[in-house]
């Protein structure tokens, strides 16, 4: 299975929204409603902070928010701040036990 | 909070045996999914795959038939054997926990395995 399709980069000032696209296809985005996202610092480890599609955990600031309209999941960040500036993992369930990541997004805040 | 840290040997060679484990505490491991995913050194996240509390197994196909995962309740761990491999295998191995099929919520700080004669 091919990894989800996510643009390897996104910028941004601050104070700005940005939007980043997952891409799958009918066996696992647009098949289930559990997608995630992941922000990662360079060097430390993945955190998650959406879930299920839409949802956040806790303490995760509502500037993030999580959609999905067909094969394809988003995550937007909206008032951008220097400290949002991470790579950006999606991930999907896709079917028969299996999960399948995307490639990841670098977000710049310019 | 439940708190997971891998163990393991940081180089293995080529042909031979990658062996991590994963310590849990803070939680009991029952009713619970717990998972393997790597980061090769500089790109993305890698599904490896996960493993029940009561011992099933699921794993990614791009793995399949190299890899074996395990648990030990009794223990609080659980454990990851990639055979046969190669420089392509060379990452940063990370344990969570799985709500599977949902998300990756606790992870651990990763482990460094690198393939190098």
């Amino acid at each position: 299975q091919s990894a989800l399709t996510q643009p390897r980069s996104v910028s941004g000032s601050p104070g700005q929204s940005v939007t980043i696209s997952c891409t799958g296809s009918n066996s696992d985005i647009g098949n289930y409603n559990y997608v995630s996202w992941y922000q990662q610092y360079p060097g430390e480890v993945p955190k998650l902070i959406i879930y299920d599609v839409t949802k956040r955990p806790s303490g995760v600031p509502n500037r993030f928010s999580g959609s999905k309209s067909d094969n394809t999941a988003s995550l937007a960040i909206s008032g951008l701040q220097a400290e949002d500036e991470a790579d950006y993992y999606c991930c999907s369930y896709a079917g028969h036990y299996t999960v399948i990541f995307g490639g990841g997004t670098k977000l710049t805040v310019l | 909070q439940v708190q997971l840290q891998e163990s393991g040997p940081g180089l293995v060679k080529p042909s031979e045996t990658l062996s991590l484990t994963c310590t849990v505490s803070g939680d009991s491991m029952n009713n619970s999914y717990w998972t393997w995913i790597r980061q090769p050194p500089g790109r993305g996240l890698e599904w490896i795959g996960y493993i029940y509390y009561t011992g099933t197994t699921y794993y990614d196909p791009s793995v399949r038939g190299r890899v074996t995962m395990s648990v030990d309740t009794s223990q609080s761990q659980f454990s990851l054997r990639l055979t046969s491999v190669t420089a392509a295998d060379t990452a940063i191995y990370y344990c969570a926990k799985f709500y599977g099929p949902r998300y990756f919520d606790v992870w651990g700080r990763g482990a460094l395995v690198t393939v190098s004669s």
